[in-house]
């Protein structure tokens, strides 16, 4: 079974809509949780990124974590087309950014 | 923002050839980079973190002798993929942490590698 568990999709929605992507775990020890933007042959982006429990918002983007249920979730608010890509969740135990394990991504496709 | 530059952005070459992908910290310097191996509709896997001024540190079961890690400066770090196999064929990233700390790190565009 693998630390992190994506759905892999595809996801698609209409233009405008409110887009709900998850990840679950199993490790107990995960303190940091990111979201990254991967366009097609591309590198990943840095969404969010969040520490222990709790919201935060960026713009049309909200991170939840809710590490009683080891449970992460990225809203995004008013989709566009642009926000088609393939979005991975990430986490870790401790500070050091090159020991994160990766979900598998969920591909998204916004339709105009 | 920070930015971490890759080259090639991809990459064909013969089985059996070795091949280089670059990555270099554009606008600020990185004593360590990490390497990252990802298969289509896969996650990331960390192969290697490498270390200015001394050796790389190899993730279990990634190959040190066929994966080269060379970190010779602040902002540049080398992967060579020696003697090369179709099974090597894959997307390379890198991504490099912006502070000491290491709290968090930018990723290249990574390279594609195609082996045939």
């Amino acid at each position: 079974q693998k630390e992190v568990e994506q759905d892999p999709g595809p996801l698609s929605v209409p233009e405008g809509a409110i887009v709900s992507l998850n990840c679950t775990y199993s490790n107990s020890a995960f303190q940091y949780f990111m979201w990254y933007r991967q366009y097609s042959r591309k590198g990943p982006e840095l969404l969010m990124y969040t520490y222990s429990s709790g919201n935060k918002e960026d713009g049309r983007f909200t991170a939840q974590v809710d590490k009683s249920s080891k449970y992460i979730s990225l809203f995004i608010r008013d989709s566009q087309p642009s926000d088609s890509a393939t979005y991975l969740c990430a986490m870790r135990r401790n500070t050091n950014a090159g020991k994160s394990t990766f979900g598998d991504g969920t591909t998204l496709t916004v339709k105009p | 923002g920070a930015v971490v530059s890759q080259h090639p952005s991809w990459v064909i070459c013969k089985s059996g050839t070795s091949v280089k992908i670059e990555c270099r910290s554009l606008d600020f310097q990185a004593t360590t980079m990490f390497w990252y191996r990802q298969f289509p509709k896969q996650s990331l896997m960390l192969m290697a973190t490498s270390n200015e001024g001394s050796k790389a540190t190899y993730e279990q079961g990634v190959e040190k002798d066929k994966f080269l890690i060379n970190h010779a400066s602040l902002t540049l770090s080398t992967l060579t993929v020696t003697s090369a196999h179709p099974e090597d064929s894959s997307f390379y990233i890198c991504s490099a942490p912006t502070d000491p700390a290491g709290t968090e790190a930018f990723f290249g565009q990574g390279t594609r590698l195609t082996v045939v």
